[in-house]
């Protein structure tokens, strides 16, 4: 059974940094791109970014270039978003997603997702 | 950006009726487009993508079509489950846009 499991999230001040993870199981992580995506309170769904299979590729929203950073490490089949300089608008749940294929933005698999509020 | 329009945001219906939602691309998507359900306090679940094709276990009473900019998830024989909000998404161009779902209840 696919299982995506985010931790990390919690209250944090503006300007500063929090770093989330997502665990992996039930598939071959290293064969999958995999994403962020968010979703503000009671709102809808933002992609937030992607990376492929080996990490050399990452794309992301240009509200995040620059301030978050997504990696991942293959040998413990872990997803990471590193999160700089945050803002109140990137309060939201931070969803861990798996790309269908390769070439798509298509997610057929999601976390049950953490809360990341940024607020003083 | 892509702006992704769906319609109606709200609407409620009876078991067993058919529902269809709309959503529509601000340019075409050349049918790159996704829906997913989010039920209550759930993360979402793909349904459809490349807008027609159903995703492993999704039942057959959902189905996707459209083309261009206009597209429509329908849902035959409406059960109780079935009560979530629903997104489209496009595939087309970064960033890869959600529309503001629309709520599904029941009658």
């Amino acid at each position: 059974e696919v299982q995506l499991v985010e931790s990390g999230g919690g209250l944090v001040q503006p300007g500063r940094s929090l770093k989330l993870s997502c665990a992996a199981s039930g598939f071959t992580f290293s064969n999958y791109d995999m994403a962020w995506v968010r979703q503000a309170p009671t709102k809808g769904l933002e992609w937030v970014a992607s990376i492929s299979t080996g990490g050399g590729n990452t794309y992301y929203r240009d509200s995040v270039k620059g301030r978050f950073t997504i990696s991942r490490d293959n040998a413990k089949s872990t997803l990471y978003l590193q999160m700089d300089s945050l803002r109140s608008e990137d309060t939201a749940t931070y969803y861990c997603a798996r790309h269908l294929y390769t070439t798509d933005y298509y997610f057929d698999y999601w976390g049950q997702g953490v809360m990341v509020t940024v607020s003083s | 950006d892509i702006q992704m329009t769906q319609s109606p945001a709200s609407l409620s219906a009876s078991l067993g009726e058919t529902v269809t939602i709309e959503c529509l691309a601000s340019e075409d998507i050349y049918s790159n487009l996704a829906w997913y359900q989010q039920k209550p306090g759930k993360s979402p679940q793909l349904l459809i993508y490349y807008a027609n094709s159903l995703n492993d276990g999704v039942p057959s009473r959902f189905s996707g079509s459209g083309s261009g900019t206009q597209y429509s998830l329908k849902i035959n024989s409406l059960q109780s489950e079935d009560v979530s909000i629903y997104f489209c998404q496009q595939n087309y161009d970064s960033p890869y846009t959600f529309g503001a779902g629309t709520k599904l209840e029941l009658k």
